[in-house]
């Protein structure tokens, strides 16, 4: 299974943007890259996904370095409310009847006044 | 839709009781998981269905856990006998084959004392 190396937390000050960097070298050609957060309490929340192009959504982008062994996760404009743990996590493909996630330790990133 | 719906929230039992946590997934979604997370472990997924079969259950920690999915709508998820060890947010999620995210309920807090 490809892992993912990400650093345990981040800051980010309101309204700059947050960019949360993340390791899959091991990574294999067809394997996607998830980004999920987890706010306090809550389950996990889908963001982004991507395979090898860039990819933006009305939440966040991602950049997917062009040797597919790191990615970005970009939230443009910080806020409060996206203080959370942040998961990059690498889709593993589980027999001939589908994918897991297998979730980390992921980013805790604070975002301050 | 209402989402991923776990029952109940919250549970509190006493060492050796059995106890079942149910979850309904997103109409349509072929795809169901049970993770559990702990702060020691973070989340870990214990087992998959798809299109209501189990295809991946080497997550599930041992023998006293067991998970069905007796249609497309409905899963459970029981522990017989439960130990103090087993307290954890259990969170179950759903999909919708290849491609997407996973859509994760508000979890059960599960306390064995």
């Amino acid at each position: 299974d490809a892992k993912t190396t990400q650093p345990p937390s981040m800051d980010c000050a309101e309204g700059r943007a947050a960019n949360l960097p993340c390791n899959h070298s091991t990574i294999s050609g067809n394997e996607y890259v998830y980004w999920y957060r987890q706010i306090h309490s809550q389950g996990p929340q889908y963001i982004i996904h991507g395979l090898k192009n860039n990819e933006t959504n009305e939440m966040a982008s991602l950049i997917i370095t062009e040797d597919r062994k790191s990615s970005t996760l970009i939230l443009p404009h910080a806020t409060l409310r996206d203080t959370a743990v942040y998961y990059c996590i690498v889709r593993v493909w589980v027999s001939n009847s589908g994918y897991e996630l297998n979730f980390g330790k992921g980013t805790s990133l604070l975002v301050t006044p | 839709d209402a989402g991923v719906i776990q029952s109940p929230r919250h549970e509190v039992t006493e060492m050796g009781q059995e106890v079942t946590l149910r979850c309904k997934p997103i109409s349509g979604h072929n795809s169901l998981f049970w993770y559990r997370q702990t702060m020691m472990r973070g989340l870990e997924l214990l087992i998959y269905f798809n299109n209501n079969v189990p295809i991946d259950d080497s997550g599930m920690p041992e023998d006293r856990f067991s998970a069905k999915m007796p249609n497309a709508s409905f899963s459970t998820l029981k522990i017989q006998p439960s130990e103090p060890r087993d307290s954890a947010v259990y969170f179950c999620a759903s999909s919708l084959g290849e491609g997407g995210g996973y859509t994760f309920g508000s979890g059960t807090r599960l306390t064995v004392v």
